[in-house]
């Protein structure tokens, strides 16, 4: 099956620094990506739909100028958490699908991010 | 809005017994359904899906759900549940446009020995 991405698996910071998490489709084009947030023991949240060459549509209560999404090629997808604080600490899950309504939606291995 | 019921947080099982994890959902038009598994600290692996055609289907690990309409609901079941099942599943349901999911809250799945 298709590949999904993300890098880092995991990664430490210090608070009030920024971090970027990408999200690779490996071979195939991802017209669309999906930002999801997981906390310990809960459900995933979706915060954001991001498609190539426009601006990311969040989900509400999502604050767009903390989790700034790039969706610059077909293949690329970028989450920066700014000014990270340690509620941000959680569990960053993208998905991508070759194309809307397609039913084809492939999953990346997520990316913790602890914030000290 | 779309959303879906999970109404089991843990669930434990023999193994060798079957398994039936329980997913209702509310969408105003059919929906696309989906059951993933997730291994601690992994991410999210396609168990099944649903989009139409028959209601009763088939996926990896020897996994099946049925899709019932009538009672919103998109069971997923296994015959026989073997140690390597345990794991959390997550149930999920779609809009026909952009693939976003609602996902439920999860069902942590224990298999005692």
């Amino acid at each position: 099956g298709a590949v999904v991405s993300q890098h880092p698996s995991w990664v430490i910071c210090k608070s009030g620094t920024s971090v970027k998490i990408e999200c690779r489709s490996l071979d195939f084009q991802a017209t669309t990506m999906f930002w999801y947030r997981q906390f310990p023991k809960q459900s995933l949240m979706l915060m954001a739909t991001s498609n190539e060459g426009s601006k990311a549509t969040y989900e509400q209560g999502v604050e767009k100028d903390k989790f700034l999404i790039n969706h610059a090629s077909l293949t690329l997808s970028t989450l920066t958490v700014t000014s990270a604080h340690p509620e941000d600490s959680s569990f960053y899950i993208c998905s991508a699908t070759p194309g809307a309504n397609t039913g084809e939606l492939f999953f990346g291995e997520g990316s913790r991010l602890t914030v000290l | 809005a779309q959303s879906v019921t999970q109404p089991d947080i843990h669930i434990t099982v023999s193994e060798g017994a079957s398994l039936e994890l329980r997913c209702n959902y509310s969408y105003g038009a059919t929906p696309y359904l989906f059951w993933y598994v997730q291994s601690p600290g992994q991410g999210l692996q396609l168990l099944l899906k649903y989009f139409s055609g028959d209601t009763l289907v088939q996926g990896i690990k020897g996994f099946e759900a049925e899709f019932k309409r009538s009672q919103s609901s998109f069971n997923l079941r296994k015959p026989s549940v073997h140690w390597s099942d345990a794991a959390e599943y997550f149930c999920a349901v779609g809009a026909y446009e952009g693939n976003k999911l609602v996902f439920g809250a999860g069902t942590i799945l224990r298999v005692k020995s």
